[in-house]
C-alpha cells in the first residue's frame, strides 16, 4: 500500500537557519505530493502541492521538488522565522484514493 | 483558494450524549469528505471516508454506530459522536477534495466530554 515516511522531529532552528525536512513516500502509479502545515491550536493548512515528476511547488518561502527517481518531496526554505513554528505533513494522494499523511515532523524556530 | 469550515471549533459536552460537528465546503463541490482524529502530538487518523449519497466507509476499529457520518450534500458532512464518553475528546478535523484532487481542511473540532 501506500505510505510516506517523514524525518522525526522535532527539529529545532535558530531564526534565519536553512531548513530541509525530509519526506519519502511509496505508492503506486503517479501520486500527487503535498505539505501540509499545523499551527498550534489550529487545522490543517495546505502549503503547497506538486502533481507530477519534477513539479516544484513553492509557497511562503517554502519549496519542494517531485522527485520520482528517489520518491521523496523534501521541503525547504532558506531562512526560518519563529512564525514558522508548527507541525509539517507530507502527505500523498493517489488514484483517488484517499490521502495518506506522514507522521509530521515539529519544528521550532528559536529567536 | 478553496475554504472548507467546520463548526463548531469548541465544544464541551456531558458524558453520555449526543453532538454534531459540521463539515462545510464553502466555494467548491465536495463529492467526497474524510474525517480525522489526531490525538495530542500525534498525527491524524483517518476514521472514515464520506461520499456524497452513499453510505460513509469507515476504517477499522472506527465504530460506525458510535461516530455517525452523513453527507447529505456536496457541501456538507456532518459526524455525530453519539453517547460520547471523555475517551472521546480529541480533536476532530474534516477534509473536502476538490475536482483537482487537492484537499482542503476545516479548522477542527476541539471535542471535551466531561
Amino acid at each position: 500500500g501506500n505510505s510516506v515516511t517523514q524525518m522525526e522531529g522535532p527539529v529545532t532552528l535558530s531564526e534565519e537557519a536553512f531548513l530541509t525536512i525530509n519526506c519519502t513516500y511509496t505508492a503506486t502509479g503517479y501520486p500527487s505530493l503535498f505539505w501540509y502545515v499545523q499551527y498550534p491550536g489550529e487545522g490543517l493548512q495546505l502549503l503547497l502541492k506538486a502533481t507530477k515528476a519534477d513539479d516544484k511547488g513553492s509557497n511562503k518561502g517554502f519549496e519542494a521538488t517531485y522527485r520520482k527517481e528517489t520518491t521523496s518531496f523534501h521541503l525547504e526554505k532558506g531562512s526560518v522565522q519563529v512564525s514558522d513554528s508548527a507541525v509539517y505533513f507530507c502527505a500523498l494522494s493517489s488514484g483517488g484514493q484517499n490521502f495518506v499523511f506522514g507522521p509530521g515532523t515539529r519544528l521550532s524556530v528559536l529567536p | 483558494g478553496a475554504v472548507v469550515s467546520q463548526h463548531p471549533s469548541w465544544v464541551i459536552c456531558k458524558s453520555g450524549t449526543s453532538v454534531k460537528i459540521e463539515c462545510r465546503s464553502l466555494d467548491f463541490q465536495a463529492t467526497t469528505m474524510f474525517w480525522y482524529r489526531q490525538f495530542p502530538k500525534q498525527s491524524l487518523m483517518l476514521m472514515a471516508t464520506s461520499n456524497e449519497g452513499s453510505k460513509a466507509t469507515y476504517e477499522q476499529g472506527v465504530e460506525k454506530d458510535k461516530f455517525l457520518i452523513n453527507h447529505a450534500s456536496l457541501t456538507l458532512s456532518t459526524l455525530t459522536v453519539t453517547s460520547a464518553h471523555p475517551e472521546d475528546s480529541s480533536f476532530y478535523i474534516c477534509s473536502a477534495r476538490d475536482h483537482q484532487d487537492t484537499i482542503y481542511f476545516g479548522e477542527g473540532s476541539w471535542l471535551t466530554v466531561v
